[in-house]
């Protein structure tokens, strides 16, 4: 129980170009649900926190425009990183929590690459 | 504010040799600890947690780590590891006064395991 998934895996695009990642709780209806980035070698950086219905808490130095999340439904949250450019290529990682449940879900990640 | 200290950025082990991942937090209010594995290009995989009662946690594939509140620690054992134990490994702090769980992560620490 409690899978997490995103897609894509793996995503290469232009520089200047729009990317979405979706990441879905495929077996439990998530109450919240968070957006990290992770570059090479190093941890993983909260991005923003959403729950579903409302607007994202992004954290501090995240550019909200850049960096849009909408979470329309209990079970999908995206991720769109608009007008890339190579400085955002990373792997991006969401993660999804239950109600009294006090762990993190993780997805496997999405490796995005802004040639 | 929390953060999650862990002291070695790599740790080299030949295999069935027991090894320490060591883990120190700091927090102003009680929390909860977790253990996860990364394998490459890989999303996280929680490996042991600690919320409450007993301070010696245990995984199924070995692993076990102690919450010692008077030091701030929750270091991670394991008495003979594996080739296949070779990952990167977070430590993660969050608030268990919290609603949603947002956690803190060290900065991880290499683990590999050599023949």
């Amino acid at each position: 129980g409690a899978v997490v998934s995103q897609h894509p895996s793996r995503v290469i695009c232009k520089s200047g170009t729009s990317v979405k990642i979706e990441c879905r709780s495929l077996d439990f209806q998530a109450t919240t649900m968070f957006w990290y980035r992770q570059f090479p070698k190093q941890s993983l950086m909260l991005m923003a926190t959403s729950n579903e219905g409302s607007k994202a808490t992004y954290e501090q130095g995240v550019e909200k425009d850049k960096f849009l999340i909408n979470h329309a439904s209990l079970t999908l949250s995206t991720l769109t990183v608009t007008s890339a450019h190579p400085e955002d290529s990373s792997f991006y990682i969401c993660s999804a929590s239950l109600q009294l449940v006090s762990e993190q879900f993780f997805g496997p990640g999405t490796r995005l690459t802004v040639l | 504010a929390q953060s999650v200290t862990q002291l070695d950025s790599q740790v080299p082990v030949f295999e069935e040799a027991p090894v320490e991942l060591r883990c120190n937090y700091s927090s102003s209010v009680s929390v909860y600890l977790f253990w996860y594995v990364q394998y490459p290009n890989q999303g996280l995989q929680l490996l042991l947690k600690y919320l409450s009662g007993s301070t010696l946690v245990e995984s199924i594939n070995g692993f076990e780590a102690e919450f010692n509140k008077s030091q701030t620690s929750f270091h991670l054992r394991k008495p003979s590891v594996h080739i296949s134990d070779t990952a990167e490994y977070f430590c993660a702090v969050s608030d268990s006064g919290g609603s949603n769980y947002k956690l803190t992560f060290g900065k991880g620490t290499l683990l590999t395991v050599n023949p």
